[in-house]
């Protein structure tokens, strides 16, 4: 059983560009959350998708973008993109439910903007 | 904003009991605490959670006070392996995280 993938795993931007980040959830699992870690620090919540629809979100611009689609899996987008913007961008996935649930984390992309 | 409160660095010798606290004053009482830790990043990896009992499983024991402002993560024997940054976070929901900076364990040989 795979767990959460994402992909790719590396990637390297120019400021200004759009970047489109993929994510598979763990078989069984419906709900997906993005987060972004900056060097040093801990992840920090984007949003959250269940049902294809975006259902909280963090502290980000709306350059921040996301998407569910059917099959569970979700993409991240982020527009105009800036040098803070560098980071490790994770994704974990979870059954929904309130509370009691545990979220599985993929091992993240890490971008650069240059 | 994270709600939790954690040393930022310990050490424990190798095959010794690692004891990570944490603090969690302003708990709800639907809120559950659970404990991720991340070796040098990767993805968080998760270990344990509760809401007001003990809990163990294969990786770890979750002690929580009786008014559940507090907890500790207990590690029973540390390998070099368990050398990461631990995570305490308190979630209603268990996939909506405000992660802090956690605590960064050295196991040491």
């Amino acid at each position: 059983d795979a767990g959460v993938t994402q992909s790719p795993t590396h990637l390297i931007k120019t400021r200004g560009q759009q970047v489109t980040l993929r994510c598979s959830p763990k078989s069984g699992h419906d709900t997906v959350s993005w987060y972004q870690q900056a060097l040093g620090q801990g992840p920090q919540f984007i949003f959250q998708y269940y049902e294809e629809e975006e259902r909280q979100r963090g502290n980000f611009p709306d350059r921040f973008s996301g998407h569910q689609f059917p099959n569970y899996s979700s993409e991240l987008n982020v527009n105009a993109l800036l040098l803070g913007d560098s980071a490790l961008y994770l994704c974990a996935s979870s059954k929904i439910q309130a509370g009691n649930t545990e979220a599985f984390f993929g091992q993240g992309t890490r971008l650069t903007v240059v | 904003d994270a709600k939790t409160t954690q040393p930022p660095s310990m050490d424990c010798a190798e095959g010794r009991a690692a004891n990570l606290p944490c603090n969690h004053s302003t708990i709800s009482g639907n809120e559950y605490v659970y404990w991720y830790r991340q070796i040098h990043s990767q993805g968080p990896q998760y270990i344990i959670h509760g809401l007001k009992n003990n809990e163990t499983n294969e990786m770890a024991s979750l002690i929580i006070t009786e008014d559940r402002k507090s907890s500790t993560l207990i590690l029973p024997h540390a390998t070099l392996r368990d050398t990461a940054v631990y995570y305490c976070i308190v979630s209603k929901t268990g996939n909506q995280f405000y992660f802090g900076t956690g605590t960064s364990l050295t196991v040491i040989p």
